[in-house]
């Protein structure tokens, strides 16, 4: 059992080139997010999805992109790098049915991304 | 909008108890998460606890609420070598919708 796979693990990225991070999970989870984590920060949820064809705005979107034509594949778009966005990129998913609690997040091991 | 403050770095020695503390401003949390996060790793699920709970154990883990004062602990009694990690803290305010907000994390170094 997989989990939550990302690719690439460690990118670098000239200003203004365009790139997708790639995130699959295996367990069949509705829900998928994209965080951001910054040094010595928490952290931000970019995106998420609580179902295939159905995203929304976490707390920083922009610069972003993202699409769920599947439950298993979230992918996360940068369409126009720029330097604010070097990053570690954590894809999650987790499990609801709406009325249940909240359920565990299971997180990817990262993207290391580079602007520069 | 919702926050989430933790110390930044806590220095303990092999065998010691450990405290993390976590304060949160938002009084609709629902439910409150502690995660482990390891150099170069993705953050790992350590335990979590409902907002109408004040105790939680697991094992080496204890997890206390104060409610009122909207604050979380995280205890690691024993503490080992193997926990030295990122440890985070996190809220949720509505069930069914798993957004979470996150502290900034607190660095456990754990000397023998």
């Amino acid at each position: 059992n997989a989990g939550v796979t990302q690719t690439p693990k460690f990118r670098i990225l000239k200003i203004g080139q365009s790139m997708t991070l790639q995130c699959t999970q295996d367990m069949n989870h509705n829900y998928m997010y994209w965080y951001r984590q910054d040094p010595g920060m928490g952290l931000k949820l970019i995106y998420y999805s609580v179902g295939a064809g159905i995203t929304d705005k976490g707390e920083v979107p922009n610069g972003y992109n993202v699409s769920r034509s599947t439950t298993e594949d979230f992918p996360l778009r940068l369409e126009l790098a720029a330097p604010s966005q070097t990053s570690v990129y954590f894809c999650a998913s987790s499990y609801s049915n709406g009325g249940a609690p909240q359920e565990t997040q299971y997180f990817g091991p990262g993207t290391r991304l580079l602007v520069l | 909008g919702e926050d989430v403050e933790q110390s930044l770095f806590l220095s303990v020695r092999e065998g010691d108890s450990s405290v993390i503390n976590c304060t949160y401003t938002d009084s609709s949390s629902t439910y409150l998460y502690w995660y482990k996060q390891e150099p170069g790793a993705g953050l790992q699920l350590l335990t979590y606890i409902f907002s109408n709970m004040d105790m939680k154990q697991d094992q080496r883990l204890t997890v206390l609420l104060n409610k009122k004062d909207k604050h979380l602990s995280l205890r690691i009694a024993d503490t080992q070598t193997g926990d030295s990690a990122i440890y985070f803290c996190a809220e949720s305010e509505r069930s069914g919708y798993s957004t979470l907000t996150f502290g900034k994390g607190t660095m456990l170094l754990v000397s023998p």
